[in-house]
């Protein structure tokens, strides 16, 4: 089993709705969250850190369950320009993260 | 601030021959990592360095890997020698050790080995 798992998609969705990916963790000890936004042929960038209350910033959504080992990435309003592959990681001990496959969101007009 | 600096960005290379790739992280950034990315295996870590120190370098795929950081400037990953199964976006990216931070990556280097 993979430390982080995520559904690789590709979600197909028009401008304007909401998505939701969502992500586990096997690792109950992991310290820290993210997700990281990669584009085609690009590095990934670091979207949003998740907290454990749960954190917003603009259309995007973070929540985190450590009970269940869950994280989750809610995007309202879709842009086209949303569309890119979103990374879920975890930060363990010594400062290492580790990253998941990666789920593909594609808007469309 | 500059960001992460890479290079080459890309480099295309024969069967057999050494290549080298270059890294130059954030300034005061004290953590350093080495990962490579392909289609089928994603994002994978080679090796990170803390303080200049290697500190895990389990994922270096064999022994034609190797990686270095005489400074807190400066890294390079050396594949010696080089096979087309190499070919990959290898990334680099640097943090600080403590907190809750994540990476910042370079734009890395696209290596195909023909």
């Amino acid at each position: 089993r993979k430390e982080v798992e995520q559904d690789p998609g590709p979600f197909n969705v028009p401008e304007g709705a909401t998505v939701a990916f969502n992500c586990t963790y096997s690792n109950s000890a992991s310290q820290s969250f993210f997700w990281y936004r990669q584009d085609c042929r690009k590095e990934p960038k670091l979207l949003m850190s998740v907290y454990s209350s749960g954190n917003e910033d603009g259309r995007f959504t973070a929540q985190l369950n450590r009970a269940s080992q869950y994280i989750s990435l809610l995007i309202r309003d879709s842009k086209l320009s949303d569309s890119a592959t979103y990374l879920c990681v975890v930060k363990n001990a010594g400062n290492m993260l580790t990253f998941g496959g990666g789920t593909r969101l594609m808007v469309k007009p | 601030d500059a960001g992460v600096i890479q290079s080459p960005r890309h480099e295309v290379t024969e069967m057999g021959q050494e290549v080298t790739l270059r890294c130059k992280p954030i300034s005061g950034h004290n953590s350093l990592f080495w990962y490579r990315q392909t289609m089928m295996r994603g994002l994978e870590l080679l090796i990170y360095f803390n303080n200049n120190v290697p500190i895990d370098d389990s994922g270096m795929p064999e022994d034609r890997f190797s990686a270095k950081m005489p400074n807190a400037s400066f890294s390079t990953l050396k594949i010696q020698p080089s096979e087309p199964r190499d070919s990959a976006v290898y990334f680099c990216a640097s943090s600080w050790i403590a907190g809750g931070y994540g990476y910042t990556f370079g734009s890395g280097t696209r290596l195909t080995v023909v």
